[in-house]
């Protein structure tokens, strides 16, 4: 799997926006970018995902680079519940016709702490 | 909201004890795995599953075993439990294809061995 590169941590206050940054400079043209959270003492939950276009949800938005070698997830206003460890993964679009077994990848990711 | 469900949520046994860590999901998903994961630590894939009869094992080794006798029920099984396997055991369920699709994760059993 390629690797993405995340920092280790990031600060925020609370209600401000948080771009959290995501390298993967060895991205292939079939990977998908995926964002994964995990709150404190909980299982990962899905964030939101991209291909080349950015994308936007109810949860945050994903902002991709033109070349795709880097990606930022954006929550628009932090709030105290926002407070995780986020994971930047790709996901092999081999993984289509059901023949991967679709693992996640997680690396170490970021631990975002919002400030009140 | 995701219905994927572990039991039990906390367990501190004695070394030696066989112990199973359930798993259940309610969305009818084919593929179904299990994580470990150290405190402060990477998820690691422990065991998967393409759907009923169907088990492998995953990236990290593990003397755990798993058994998929129903679509729904993916039970995680260690049969002498020693201090090493100290650590939080996470399970997680998708619908079969798509590298979009996403997992569900359960809330976790954190496990610790005296």
């Amino acid at each position: 799997d390629a690797k993405t590169t995340q920092p280790n941590s990031m600060e925020s206050n609370e209600e401000e926006p948080v771009h959290l940054p995501c390298n993967h400079s060895t991205i292939s043209g079939t990977d998908y970018i995926h964002w994964y959270r995990q709150l404190p003492s909980q299982g990962p939950e899905y964030v939101i995902h991209g291909l080349t276009s950015n994308v936007n949800n109810r949860m945050a938005s994903l902002a991709i680079a033109e070349d795709r070698k880097s990606s930022t997830l954006i929550l628009h206003r932090a709030t105290l519940r926002d407070a995780a460890v986020y994971y930047c993964i790709l996901r092999d679009a081999g993984d289509a016709g059901g023949t991967s077994y679709g693992k996640l990848t997680f690396g170490q990711g970021t631990i975002l702490t919002v400030h009140p | 909201e995701a219905d994927i469900y572990q039991t039990p949520r906390y367990l501190v046994i004695g070394t030696g004890k066989k112990i199973t860590l359930e798993c259940s999901q309610t969305m009818g998903h084919d593929k179904m795995y299990w994580y470990q994961q150290d405190p402060g630590m990477e998820l690691h894939l422990i065991h998967y599953s393409y759907g009923v009869n169907s088990t492998e094992k995953g990236d990290l080794s593990s003397e755990s075993t798993v058994s998929r006798i129903r679509t729904e029920h993916f039970p995680l099984t260690l049969e002498s439990a020693r201090p090493s396997h100290t650590s939080q055991y996470l399970c997680a369920s998708s619908h079969r294809g798509g590298p979009y699709n996403e997992q569900f994760f359960g809330p976790g059993t954190r496990l610790t061995v005296l």
